[in-house]
Formats: structure tokens, sequence, C-alpha cells
């Protein structure tokens, strides 16, 4: 079946840090994959997503590349602010199935 | 501004009790899906309706009941048979017509039963 495999947090770090959060998936077919964010007492929102592999999804600094060889869409920032603190949900979307599929999330937290 | 509105943004229920969440939304989407979030859980899709009139169970539809009288209107009842309401619910809607299309999501009910 599909799934989505995320790091576990939460994920520190201290305000211009690189980010990476790790997110690996299991996926018949060509699943077109997304990165979610969370605020505090909020629903989640697309940050960003990408339908083939080799593409390329980005926002707000935020980056991810599918990669369709090691089943990897690693989201990515260069320099994160307090305000990135939130819960990042990595989810995919398989084709013809009107289901998306979630990660458990990862909870980053951003000190100045 | 278009949107998905849920409420209320707080629930507080007894044991035994049945209850219903809102979820509105004006985007004109036609599928639209409830969520429950847990700790460590990540999301599961409880019951989800792709058109007025019909809708489909999750992955963990038991305890709850949905109805899809309007395009715009999916609210959900948790029923005195679902073991562990405590949770935050979430909504969310997307428009049909492309698979990789996002989903649009609202603010969340937190329901707590006591």
């Amino acid at each position: 079946g599909n799934s989505v495999t995320q790091m576990e947090g939460p994920v520190t770090l201290s305000e211009e840090a690189f980010l990476t959060i790790n997110c690996t998936y299991t996926a018949t077919g060509y699943p077109s994959l997304f990165w979610y964010v969370q605020y505090p007492g909020e629903g989640l929102q697309l940050l960003l997503k990408a339908t083939k592999a080799d593409d390329k999804g980005s926002n707000k600094g935020f980056e991810a590349t599918y990669r369709k060889e090691t089943t990897s869409f690693h989201l990515e920032k260069g320099s994160v602010q307090v305000s990135d603190s939130a819960v990042y949900f990595c989810a995919l979307q398989n084709t013809g199935f009107q289901k998306l599929v979630f990660g458990t999330g990862t909870r980053l937290l951003v000190s100045p | 501004d278009g949107g998905i509105t849920q409420s209320p943004k707080y629930l507080f229920r007894k044991e035994g009790q049945n209850v219903t969440l809102s979820c509105e939304q004006n985007l004109n989407h036609d599928a639209m899906y409830w969520y429950r979030q847990d700790p460590g859980q990540g999301l599961r899709l409880i019951y989800y309706s792709q058109i007025v009139n019909d809708f489909q169970k999750g992955d963990i539809a038991e305890g709850y009941s949905v109805s899809r009288e309007k395009k715009e209107s999916f609210p959900l009842t948790v029923t005195s048979a679902q073991k562990n309401p405590t949770a935050f619910y979430l909504c969310a809607s997307r428009w049909i017509p492309t698979d990789n299309s996002p989903l649009h999501f609202g603010n969340g009910t937190r329901l707590t039963v006591t």
C-alpha cells in the first residue's frame, strides 16, 4: 500500500540555521508529493508540491525535490526563522485515488 | 474571501452524547473530507465525499456519521459509539478535476469528551 515516513521530531534549531526534514514514501505508480505546514491551533496549509520525478517544489524559501530513485521528498530551507516554527507534514496522492496519505508530522522549533 | 469554516473551535461534551461538527466551504469544491488528528499519529481519514448525496468511509469511520445534502456543507457526527472521541478534527476540500489538486483545510475543531 501507500505510505509516508517522516523523521521524528521535534527538530530544534537556532534562527538562520539550515533545515532538513526527511520524508520517504512507498507507493505504486507515480504519485504526487506534497508538504503541508500546520501552525499552532490551525489547520494545514499547502507549502509546496511536486507532481513528477525530478520536479522541485518551492515556496517561502522552502524547497523539496521529488527523487524517484530514492523514493524521497526531503524538505529544506537555507535559513530558518522563528516564524517557521510549526508542524510539517509530508503527503502523497496516487493517481486515480481520492485519498491523500499523510506522514505523522515533524515539529520544528526555532529559537532566536 | 473563499475558504473553509469549521465551528465551533472548541467543543465539550459528556460521554454518551452525540455531537455534530460543522464544516462549510465557499470554494465551490466538489470533494470534502474529514480527518482526525491525534498527537504522534498524523492525520487519519474518517469520511470523504466526492459529490452531493454521496460519501465513502475512510480508514477510521467506525463511530462517526456524515451527510452531504449540499455542496457547501459536510457535517460530521461523532456518536456515542466512538470509543475515543477526544481529538482535533479537521475538515478539508478540494476541486476534483485534477488528481493532484491540493487540499484546503479549515482551522479545526477540538473536541473534548469527559
